[in-house]
């Protein structure tokens, strides 16, 4: 979704140096979230935010920390690469879910990262 | 953690060949969603199940979920060329917090 904007699309850097990736929505929701994705591994949820105030481990945050600087702002970052954080990251954004419904979740074009 | 499994993992089709893939979980599931990735792209809600035994169609894509609501599938029929992606389907886990865990995905390659 174009409405799901991330910088950079890719990025090659050497092991130990500090990384940023940026995600801004357009969408006007809410909630926000930083996938990795690795070859036969899926998406694995890294961090996720449901509003400014509020900030989330999910299953993978070790080595990751993220900042929500605004409702459509949601940054992750890498305090020292290692070659193994290398893969596509990817941003999400979506509404509340209500019940037992979830809101479908809307992913931007990603981010490869490299890690030598 | 609460994983759901999706197999398979990969599946070649002669193009209009159908094509199944699964999603099935140990624990009963509040709702289920469906991904579609492009090679090379992000991935694509496609729809969400949500109601025991529950049938949507979307043209020549059929999803279901089972009547226990631990499982639920997606079936191609007549796959295209069009068809080539990563499927992956989302479950909520237990609880009231609405993030989703995504299986590993099915690869399928379609040949003309």
């Amino acid at each position: 979704d174009a409405d799901v904007t991330q910088t950079p699309r890719n990025r090659i850097t050497k092991t130990g140096k500090r990384i940023m990736l940026e995600c801004s929505q357009t969408k006007g929701h809410d909630r926000m979230y930083w996938y990795r994705q690795d070859p036969g591994l899926g998406l694995r949820l890294i961090y996720y935010s449901f509003d400014v105030k509020d900030i989330n481990k999910g299953e993978i945050s070790d080595g990751y920390s993220v900042s929500r600087q605004a409702q459509a702002k949601f940054s992750l970052s890498l305090e020292s690469a290692i070659p193994n954080q290398t893969a596509l990251y990817f941003c999400a954004t979506s509404d509340p879910g209500q019940g037992h419904s979830n809101q479908p979740q809307h992913f931007g074009d990603g981010t490869r990262l490299s890690i030598l | 953690g609460q994983q759901v499994m999706q197999i398979p993992q990969y599946q070649h089709v002669q193009e209009g060949e159908d094509f199944t893939t699964y999603c099935n979980s140990s624990t009963t599931l509040s709702n289920i969603q469906w991904y579609k990735q492009r090679p090379g792209g992000h991935p694509v809600f496609l729809i969400q199940l949500v109601k025991s035994g529950e049938v949507k169609k979307q043209k020549r894509l059929t999803f279901q979920f089972g009547e226990a609501k631990k499982n639920s599938s997606l079936h191609i029929t007549a796959t295209q060329t069009t068809d080539v992606g990563t499927y992956f389907c989302a479950r909520r886990p237990g609880g009231s917090n609405y993030k989703l865990t995504f299986g590993k995905g099915t690869l399928l390659t379609v040949n003309p």
